[in-house]
């Protein structure tokens, strides 16, 4: 059974800073993994989605890598801002399911 | 353009009745998915559609029965509610295949 983990559950940080966010998985069959953004009372907003054959994915100020073998997958965030603060969630597809395994995320606050 | 959408937004009810939330999608994916996320904000999958037809059901209790009368919509009905099923549920859609996975605003439902 696949499961997520992301550490740590809260972050909190001065705005300029560069951060890492952390997801594992336990079982390394997966076709892809998503990155999402969830403001509060908000729905959940895709930032990146990384194929198992990828190693990493970029989109502006956001890297997301991929070590399929190892279960791991980071996110990075570059020069912070405070409307950055939000729930980060990381879900993995698992290779012949039609579904998402979630993590509980990292409520991430970028302090001003 | 909303690509994902439900209704209601909130919807606040009382035990035992029965109540629908609606979902639609406007991108022309051919799976959409019914998630929960419980009051410690993990998202966990109730159902998955592919072209109308029900592929996952993640051991749900058979009060809650998922609708698709066509590929953009899946209906979500929800019978003789119990005070457990207050959460937010969300509708999302994608491509059959390991492609992105796309969600909407979601429905908070509290049950008194």
């Amino acid at each position: 059974k696949q499961e997520v983990t992301q550490i740590p559950a809260a972050l909190s940080v001065p705005e300029g800073e560069n951060l890492v966010l952390n997801c594992s998985f336990t079982d390394s069959a997966i076709y892809n993994l998503q990155w999402f953004r969830q403001d509060p009372g908000k729905g959940l907003t895709s930032l990146l989605l990384i194929q198992s054959s990828q190693r990493e994915q970029t989109s502006g100020r956001l890297n997301a890598s991929l070590d399929k073998s190892s279960g791991r997958s980071t996110l990075y965030i570059a020069a912070s801002q405070p409307g950055d603060s939000a729930t980060y969630l990381c879900a993995v597809r698992p290779k012949g399911a039609q579904k998402l395994v979630f993590g509980q995320g990292t409520r991430l606050t970028i302090n001003p | 353009d909303t690509a994902v959408s439900q209704t209601p937004k909130y919807l606040v009810t009382q035990m035992g009745n029965d109540k629908s939330i609606k979902c639609e999608q406007n991108l022309g994916h051919d799976t959409m998915y019914w998630y929960k996320q419980d009051s410690k904000k993990f998202l966990k999958i109730m159902f998955s559609y592919n072209n109308k037809e029900l592929i996952i059901n993640e051991t749900v209790p058979n009060r809650f029965s998922p609708k698709s009368p066509d590929k953009a919509h899946l209906n979500l009905h929800i019978n003789s509610l119990e005070l457990g099923d207050s959460a937010v549920y969300f509708c999302a859609s994608s491509q059959a295949g390991a492609n992105e996975q796309f969600f909407g605003p979601g429905t908070r439902l509290t049950v008194l």
